[in-house]
């Protein structure tokens, strides 16, 4: 399975929700992504997870909240957004990030959240 | 600073066609560059990978060069098909001890029939 998955594909929430999105890997893989992208622009990266401990906060609101709960399941909890966080949030995955070599990343589909 | 260039923005040709994508990058010290393929509203999905001592990598219709010394690099796309039309995004890593990415803000390219 050389596939990252993502849920929900959709989803439009208001300012006082809370919702949460998933992300699912089986590849073995120890390092787990939260990406943002806005439309036409390039993904922004979240947060790291490194063998399921935090490993990078790019400074990130504390209305985002991520979780990682075993190696292959990433989730990213969502409260009090604003309307400015509608964008497609990606999730991606890679081998051990501290490893030399590629440790290419691989991209879920992505979740698409508008924020009304 | 860290930055990624690409050329064209944006590139509109004909089905059958060929065409080059452009890549300039400040980015250091460099581990390695990747192209990828992003269909709107999906996932990037990797095309090709290449570290400081590739120069050229295949996959398929799509060939990527890379120049460490000019820090430049390509994509080419062969017999371009309409499939073809997606943003394509040259990524550079970063080798800092975790390997960030520093994205560039891709070229969308339409393929006509």
């Amino acid at each position: 399975d050389t596939e990252v998955t993502q849920t929900p594909k959709h989803l439009v929430m208001g300012m006082t929700n809370k919702k949460s999105l998933k992300c699912e890997q089986h590849m073995g893989h120890r390092a787990m992504y939260w990406y943002k992208q806005k439309a036409k622009k390039p993904p922004e990266l979240m947060f790291v997870y490194s063998y399921e401990k935090l490993s990078i906060n790019e400074s990130v609101p504390s209305r985002f909240s991520p979780e990682c709960p075993n190696s292959s399941l990433l989730n990213l909890h969502l409260h009090a957004l604003q309307p400015e966080d509608s964008a497609l949030y990606l999730c991606a995955s890679s081998q051990a990030p501290l490893a030399g070599g590629y440790n290419e990343q691989f991209f879920g589909p992505g979740t698409r959240l508008t924020v009304l | 600073k860290n930055q990624v260039e690409q050329s064209p923005q944006s590139l509109i040709i004909l089905e059958g066609k060929n065409c080059t994508l452009q890549c300039n990058y400040t980015v250091s010290p460099f581990s390695n560059l990747r192209w990828y393929k992003q269909d709107t509203g999906r996932g990037p999905v990797s095309l090709t990978i290449m570290t400081f001592s590739e120069n050229t990598k295949s996959n398929g219709r799509y060939t990527a060069t890379l120049d460490a010394d000019t820090k430049q690099s390509s994509l080419h796309i062969t017999a371009s098909q309409l499939s073809d039309s997606a943003s394509y995004i040259c990524v550079v890593s970063a080798s800092t001890g975790f390997q960030k990415l520093v994205f560039g803000t891709g070229t969308r390219l339409l393929v006509s029939p």
